[in-house]
């Protein structure tokens, strides 16, 4: 149903690398997010975005950072990957529906930093 | 602060069975949003249901209902005649509700920890 897509799937890389986690939807929504999942805990927001050039750090506290020069594309960055950076990160953006407003998940990229 | 509780970490459950999951949420908001999230095995959250705190009505929809008691802070998740299908991670949510300069209604997603439901055959 949801057209938000991760990239990529999985990761595994070593320490201190730079990498961009890339989201993008195709459903012309101008809210999105991003969420940090560690396995069997809650997810927690690191960043969202209001539409374009609008980014805000979420509830938890992240060193990644984030950038909205398109609407569709959200991408996420980590200068100098640790392993404490090891976690599931989520995608996702969210419309209105009547009142409601729905959010909508991407599969999600699994980060491993060894 | 808001906090959401699911204390059931993992359940099993024989197909066809009824299985409750359990949400508890403290908020010091008056006005707020509750949802529930199913995360398949593939990974992405699946929006399942929304309810505002002004509204107590239990809601049913298919084998899904949902029963909001806000003197108990709770907001139960209870399927009927289980499936396979359902085996899944639930997620209970909540949200401030507020009126920003960018208009909505709903603020950011507090999750709770999760609920594993298996449905075995």
């Amino acid at each position: 149903e949801a057209d938000i897509y991760q990239t990529p799937r999985y990761l595994v890389i070593g320490t201190g690398k730079k990498i961009t986690l890339e989201c993008s939807q195709t459903m012309g929504h101008d809210k999105m997010y991003w969420y940090q999942q560690d396995p069997g805990m809650e997810l927690h927001l690191i960043h969202y975005s209001y539409g374009v050039n609008s980014t805000e750090k979420g509830d938890l506290s992240s060193e990644s950072t984030v950038s909205r020069i398109r609407t569709e594309h959200f991408p996420l960055t980590l200068e100098s990957a640790r392993p404490s950076h090891t976690s599931q990160y989520l995608c996702a953006s969210s419309e209105w529906q009547g009142s409601n407003e729905k959010l909508f998940f991407g599969s999600g990229t699994q980060l491993s930093v060894l | 602060a808001q906090k959401v509780t699911q204390a059931q970490t993992e359940i099993s459950v024989v197909e066809k069975e009824d299985v409750t999951l359990d949400c508890v949420y403290e908020t010091r908001d008056t006005t707020y949003y509750l949802f529930w999230y199913k995360q398949p095995p593939s990974g992405e959250l699946v929006f399942l249901i929304r309810r505002n705190s002004f509204d107590e009505q239990n809601e049913i929809s298919g084998r899904y209902s949902w029963n909001f008691q806000k003197s108990t802070s709770s907001f139960n998740f209870t399927i009927t005649a289980s499936q396979v299908v359902d085996s899944a991670v639930y997620f209970c949510a909540l949200s401030e509700a507020l009126f920003g300069r960018y208009g909505g209604s709903q603020g950011n997603l507090i999750f709770g920890k999760g609920t594993k439901l298996s449905v075995k055959p």
